[in-house]
């Protein structure tokens, strides 16, 4: 059985303040990992993927992967309000095939002016 | 800029009745997916199907639950004799073979059984 593990909150952080998302997972071969935000009643929409051990930026954004502790990170920079929602860890194997990722139960995070 | 479509939005049914939640992915995609997500919970994959039959299912892809590809745009997800636990919001989504790990997911079907 694949797990996602994240903690589900909230976070609440301050307008303008770092916030930090973990997530964990226990198959070990996985190869793609992925976080979405998920606005209440909303779908999820993809925001980072990450593949390789290491940080990946993109704008206030960065993933941050450790496959030897099977660990993955999000942090979001300079907060807003708009960015309160659910983020969501998604982990998959790799490239090809159908490709079904496994998703955690996801982190509310609460940005407050 | 393409997206998935779904209809209904929300779709309220008596228990035991059949239901059938529409999908129009995008057009070039060539797998399609149905994932399920009951208030609170996480996104549960259900079916993936590619060049027109299932590629993959879970567990709860029981036999109450079929997909088609009726024609070239449409794809559904026909759900037998609903139960009230079927009662969660599901989402259609696509990706294209190439850039293989993106998958669009549609806005959503909203499913109560009562």
């Amino acid at each position: 059985q694949k797990e996602v593990e994240q903690n589900s909150g909230p976070l609440s952080v301050p307008e303008g303040a770092i916030a930090s998302l973990n997530c964990t997972y226990s198959d070990r071969v996985s190869q793609s990992f992925f976080w979405y935000r998920q606005y209440s009643g909303k779908s999820p929409e993809l925001i980072m993927s990450i593949y390789s051990n290491g940080d990946k930026e993109d704008g206030r954004f960065t993933a941050q992967l450790n496959k030897a502790s099977q660990y993955v990170s999000l942090l979001i920079r300079d907060s807003q309000p708009s960015d309160s929602a659910t983020y969501l860890c998604a982990v998959g194997p790799a490239a090809g095939g159908s490709y079904i990722p496994t998703f955690g139960r996801g982190t509310s995070l609460i940005v407050h002016p | 800029e393409p997206e998935v479509t779904q209809t209904p939005s929300h779709q309220v049914t008596q228990m035991g009745q059949e239901v059938i939640l529409r999908c129009v992915p995008i057009s070039n995609h060539l797998y399609f997916y149905w994932y399920r997500q009951i208030l609170g919970q996480k996104v549960e994959f259900l079916v993936s199907f590619y060049n027109n039959e299932i590629s993959e299912k879970s567990e709860i892809f029981d036999d109450q639950f079929s997909v088609e590809r009726p024609d070239g745009s449409n794809f559904t997800l026909k759900i037998r004799s609903t139960k009230l636990e079927d009662s969660a919001m599901y989402f259609c989504a696509s990706r294209a073979l190439a850039g293989w790990e993106t998958q669009y997911f549609g806005p959503g079907t909203r499913l109560l059984v009562l």
